[in-house]
């Protein structure tokens, strides 16, 4: 059984950088048949896919262009996590934050971690 | 980016009744790999999301659902146009449910659509 622990302070500054960790017990963030992803969902935005790493035999990145350039998602191997950073946060940054697998065989988000709120406020 | 719709915004259903939830994208998820018609799927899911609890995937290429979600749990529809049917509402599936479109990066999730019994 997958699960997806996420871990990270619930509150960030405004222009500070958010920071979440999100623990793989039951899968590697290495399998070559996933991705791993970090979604969001606000109220005015919904859910918003902010994007993923992943490993085919070296490791790739992708990201939403609502978020690139401030954003930076890495794999831990040695932890068996991957990390999300976003940098230069405002209050529309505020969102619970989900890591997320999405495995081949269904090609949809089929383990989500337990989220994260994450405000942004001074 | 794919815009995925969904309707309507909200639903009230008795138990035991049938619950439809539509979705529409504003392209074709179909995509088939190697030209063969056989080997067509529908980039499209479904997710179940409970208050505080992260979305649960139901359905995914559509149709296929996921391995111990119940049978009352349907998905139907290709191209553009996909349904979820719920054959038989029970107590337990009063939440909000998505579409997400898979087809193309970025991923999009329809608005939600909210089932709440009468």
């Amino acid at each position: 059984q997958v699960q997806l622990q996420q871990s990270g302070p619930g509150l960030v500054k405004p222009s500070q950088t958010l920071s979440l960790t999100c623990a793989i017990s039951g899968d590697s963030v290495s399998d070559n048949s996933a991705t791993w992803n970090w979604i969001r969902q606000s109220p005015s935005r919904g859910l918003e896919w902010l994007g993923r790493t992943y490993f085919r035999s070296k490791w790739f990145n992708d990201y939403s262009v609502s978020v690139n350039g401030r954003i930076s998602i890495n794999p831990d191997t040695s932890k068996n996590q991957f990390s999300l950073q976003l940098h230069s946060v405002t209050p529309e940054d505020t969102a619970v934050y989900y890591c997320a697998r999405e495995i081949a065989w269904t090609s949809a988000f089929d383990y989500w971690g337990q989220g994260t709120l994450v405000t942004v406020s001074s | 980016d794919i815009v995925m719709s969904q309707s309507p915004d909200s639903l009230v259903v008795s138990l035991g009744e049938r619950a439809t939830i539509n979705c529409r994208s504003s392209q074709s998820v179909l995509a088939c790999s190697n030209n063969k018609r056989s080997n067509c799927k529908n980039y499209l899911a479904w997710y179940q999301q409970k208050p505080g609890q992260p979305p649960k995937l139901l359905i995914y290429w559509a149709s296929t659902r996921k391995s111990g979600v119940p049978d009352r749990f349907s998905g139907s529809g290709s191209g553009t146009d996909f349904t979820l049917t719920i054959s038989s509402l029970q107590a337990e599936d009063v939440a909000v449910y998505y579409c997400q479109q898979y087809s193309d990066t970025p991923q999009t999730f329809g608005q939600g659509t909210k089932v709440e019994l009468k």
